[in-house]
């Protein structure tokens, strides 16, 4: 089956610092990333859609000058939280998607962010 | 805009009982649905996916349906166990750009 990896899976930084956040589609081509945030006994929200060569489509209220998305290459794609502060912590996690609408997006184990 | 909601929020049912999870959304227009489990601290384990096409899908104890034209889904668990303990999101998969809107979750506890 297709295996997405994100790195790192936890990470720990000082406020202020800038952290980045890697998905990798290990064994597939993905056109298509996603990322996603979830707060403590929330659900997931999605904060963004990457396509690999195009600018990444931001959800509302989602700030792009502090979460950069970077969809390089249609194996990679990384989020990078710029100027962390306490309350960017939380539990990140990336889908990758085949070509096609109807395929199905395979979801890595997620990056568990703590800023301090 | 796609909405998808879970009920309930929190089931908690003694071991070896069958039982339902429901996932409703708004917007029928939708490309498939997934069920997934998530365990505490931990990432997505994806259990089911239902094309819009499909009606239903088994995999060992669980059975998932779909019934797009009333926007509901429901996830059957038969005979539980408590490893079957986690959260259950629904996630659906609609919309011009294909974005996948995850449900509220519901919140399984399997008491031994």
């Amino acid at each position: 089956g297709a295996v997405v990896s994100q790195h790192p899976s936890w990470v720990i930084c000082k406020s202020g610092t800038s952290v980045k956040i890697e998905c990798r589609s290990l064994d597939f081509q993905a056109t298509t990333m996603f990322w996603y945030r979830q707060f403590p006994k929330q659900s997931l929200m999605l904060m963004a859609t990457s396509n690999e060569g195009s600018k990444a489509t931001y959800e509302q209220g989602v700030e792009k000058d502090k979460f950069l998305i970077n969809h390089a290459s249609l194996t990679l794609s990384t989020l990078t939280v710029t100027s962390a502060h306490p309350e960017d912590s939380s539990f990140y996690i990336c889908s990758a998607r085949r070509q096609g609408p109807r395929g199905t997006q395979y979801f890595g184990p997620g990056t568990r962010l703590l800023v301090l | 805009k796609q909405e998808v909601t879970q009920i309930p929020a929190a089931l908690s049912v003694p071991e070896g009982e069958n039982l339902v999870l429901n996932c409703s959304f708004t917007d029928s227009a939708i490309y498939n649905l997934q069920w997934f489990r998530q365990d505490p601290g931990k990432g997505l384990t994806s259990l089911l996916l239902i094309q819009s096409s499909q009606r239903e899908q088994t995999s060992g104890r669980l059975n998932a349906s779909l019934d797009k034209s009333s926007g509901r889904s429901t996830l059957y668990i038969a005979a539980s166990q408590p490893g079957d303990s986690a959260t259950y999101l629904c996630a659906v998969n609609s919309g011009g750009y294909q974005k996948v809107t995850f449900g509220t979750g519901t919140k399984l506890q399997v008491i031994p």
